[in-house]
């Protein structure tokens, strides 16, 4: 059974761009989160979802990011027209349930 | 919403020694409390967690309590190894329908040989 995954691992965009961060849950995981970490800090809730519904998107910033999780696929994470404070390292967890969460590795996000 | 602090932010620890983290949480309503592990440039990884009706729990030489009345949790880690030096963080988690986690700012703990 293979954990969360995350592509890519390292992604680099410039100023305005577009970044897009794919998480797969673990197999029998429904629910998937996203979090941000910044370099030496916690990480921050950004969302929640099941699949095709956004259930809990408190943490994320109202203006370019957006989330989803289709029915088929990975769940994606959407930065638009990117700026440099957008830089950090993504987690998607998932978890069967309202359980404990399992981390996938992560993407960098480096803005240039 | 929930705000969980967590102390001390660096932990320098003989090897062999023991090393405690401490947690305060805010809202009385959560009701489980992982702790999380990241070594530098990998994912967080489970390594204990506890829920609100237990008062505390133990697996080899990693062990939790809570104290509900105080909203504290703690992690204790007993004969500490090299290997032990990494980031913890601790979570909690409110008893609603979100399921998200709120972490700590999280401890920087290294154990010297």
């Amino acid at each position: 059974n293979a954990g969360v995954m995350q592509n890519p691992r390292h992604l680099v965009r410039r100023r305005g761009q577009e970044a897009r961060l794919r998480c797969s849950p673990m197999k029998g995981h429904s629910h998937v989160y996203w979090y941000r970490q910044l370099p030496e800090e916690g990480l921050k809730f950004m969302v929640y979802l099941q699949k095709e519904n956004i259930i809990d998107e408190s943490g994320m910033p109202k203006e370019r990011f957006s989330a989803e999780f289709p029915k088929e696929g990975p769940s994606i994470l959407r930065i638009q027209q990117v700026v440099r404070g957008d830089s950090a390292a993504y987690f998607c967890a998932s978890s069967p349930g309202q359980s404990e969460q399992f981390f996938g590795p992560g993407t960098r996000l480096t803005v240039l | 919403g929930e705000n969980v602090e967590q102390h001390p932010s660096t932990l320098s620890v003989q090897e062999g020694d023991s090393a405690v983290i401490k947690c305060t949480y805010s809202d009385s309503a959560s009701n489980y409390f992982p702790w999380y592990k990241q070594e530098l440039g990998k994912r967080p990884q489970l390594i204990i967690d506890i829920r609100s009706n237990v008062g505390e729990k133990k697996d080899q030489r990693i062990a939790v309590t809570l104290n509900k009345t105080a909203k504290h949790f703690s992690l204790h880690i007993t004969e500490t190894q090299p290997e032990d030096s990494a980031v913890y963080f601790c979570a909690a988690r409110e008893n609603n329908a979100g399921n998200m986690l709120t972490f700590g700012g999280g401890t920087r703990l290294m154990v010297k040989p």
